[in-house]
């Protein structure tokens, strides 16, 4: 079935460095990929998203690209800030099945000023 | 954006009461919604997913019993959990896509309930 593989955490960061949380799918068919984040005590909210191959989703620095021959949907930032410290999750959504998502396990990213 | 509101935000209880959380789209309609867990530094792991007008569709594992889903309008669905024990709690997410005006395939998810059975 459907997964979504994400790199561990906790990632900790300096304030400004370069920031890689890796994402791997599995999916029959042709699903959407998102990247939600989760501040602390807080429910989740899109970051951005790609719904077809090649397709790059940005938002507030970040960056993924939809990349289908290497079924990846890796998060990019340039330079993170200390308020991006959050939990990172990536999801893939099914069209097949009423748009069930599918969620990795998260990272958690620290950035110390 | 679209807004999905849950309610309440926290709630603790004793062990053996029920305890209901709704789950409202504010500016959408959704005949899907879905109901989601997450567990202490864990991902989120789908418990079921609501229909309007008609039973809910439980995920392998998850207590049909435990865990009761009603779906009465396009914009609201409520999750029971009955009889709560401590081992129940936990932060409960819904979500829901606007069915009828398309925006893309984007989930809107509630704030979330974090449930504390004492």
């Amino acid at each position: 079935g459907d997964s979504v593989t994400q790199m561990e955490g906790p990632v900790t960061l300096s304030e400004e460095a370069f920031l890689t949380i890796n994402c791997t799918y599995t999916a029959t068919g042709y699903p959407s990929l998102f990247w939600y984040v989760q501040y602390p005590g807080e429910g989740l909210q899109l970051l951005l998203k790609a719904t077809k191959a090649d397709d790059k989703g940005s938002n507030k620095g970040f960056e993924a690209t939809y990349r289908k021959e290497t079924t990846s949907f890796h998060l990019e930032k340039g330079s993170v800030q200390v308020s991006d410290s959050a939990v990172y999750f990536c999801a893939l959504s099914d069209p097949r099945n009423f748009n069930k998502f599918y969620f990795g396990s998260g990272t958690k990213l620290n950035v110390k000023p | 954006g679209a807004v999905v509101s849950q309610h309440p935000s926290r709630v603790i209880c004793k062990s053996g009461t029920s305890v209901k959380i709704e789950c409202r789209s504010l500016d959408f309609q959704a005949t899907t919604m879905f109901w989601y867990r997450q567990f202490p530094k864990q991902s989120l792991m789908l418990m079921a997913t609501s229909n309007e007008g008609s039973k809910a569709t439980y995920e392998q594992g998850v207590e049909k019993d435990k865990f009761l889903i009603n779906h009465a309008s396009l914009t609201l669905s409520t999750l029971t959990v009955t009889s709560a024990h401590p081992e129940d709690s936990s932060f409960y997410i819904c979500s829901a896509r606007d069915t009828f005006n398309y925006r893309g395939t984007e989930a809107f998810f509630g704030q979330g309930t974090r449930l504390t059975v004492v």
